[in-house]
């Protein structure tokens, strides 16, 4: 079966770094994304990993292992804004996208 | 520039009734297009997706039924409503071709059925 696998809530604090893994089990592997969404708003698109090592874009980096069907979101310098839900999403074969259930990050002060 | 549009924003609905709820695209041509449901604090289920005008394919077997009449819309419909198809329900497209391309969603629409 298809599953993807990520923690439900985290909390860190405001200036820190926090690491949201996800583990994935899908049937055919074209990429894997990482989506942020503020509560009651659409996803938004934050990070494309298809092979294997760290991607880096700003203050936000994701990381893919692909034989061990991982990745991770990191998050530096966190600011307040940065609370929110981050979905990990794996594109398998096809036209599919499998979601995560997201993991719920709060930033506190 | 490409954008999504969902319409309506809100919707209360009783149990029973039917729904439409559509979905369409611009600045872009031949999209794959994707309905999804999210229930409250969890993640999205694919309901349907599109890869061309008349094309649909349901993930899951339920109550609704999705159309694409035309190349950048899409609707989803349901006969009669149940109280779990309460949710927000997210429209999103994706460009045609390789893999590796981000979906873009469009602003939902959160339903209530009562």
């Amino acid at each position: 079966g298809q599953n993807i696998d990520q923690p439900t809530e985290m909390t860190a604090t405001e200036g820190a770094i926090v690491q949201i893994n996800c583990t994935y089990q899908t049937s055919g592997f074209n990429g894997l994304f990482w989506y942020q969404q503020h509560a009651g708003e659409a996803p938004t698109f934050l990070s494309y990993n298809v092979l294997d090592g760290l991607e880096e874009k700003g203050r936000f980096s994701s990381f893919l292992s692909r034989s061990k069907g991982y990745s991770y979101l990191l998050l530096k310098e966190l600011q307040m804004k940065d609370s929110a839900s981050y979905l990990c999403a794996v594109q398998g074969g096809g036209f599919k996208t499998i979601f995560g259930a997201g993991t719920r990050l709060f930033v506190k002060a | 520039s490409q954008t999504i549009h969902q319409w309506p924003a809100t919707l209360v609905q009783p149990v029973g009734s039917p729904l439409s709820l559509e979905c369409t695209v611009e600045g872009t041509s031949n999209p794959n297009l994707y309905w999804y449901r999210q229930a409250a604090g969890r993640g999205l289920q694919l309901l349907f997706y599109s890869v061309g005008i008349g094309q649909i394919s349901s993930e899951v077997p339920q109550n609704l039924s999705a159309s694409r009449p035309q190349d950048r819309q899409f609707i989803l419909s349901s006969k009669k409503l149940l109280l779990s198809d309460s949710g927000f329900y997210l429209c999103a497209w994706r460009l045609t071709g390789s893999g590796g391309n981000e979906q873009f969603f469009g602003p939902g629409t959160r339903l209530t059925v009562l």
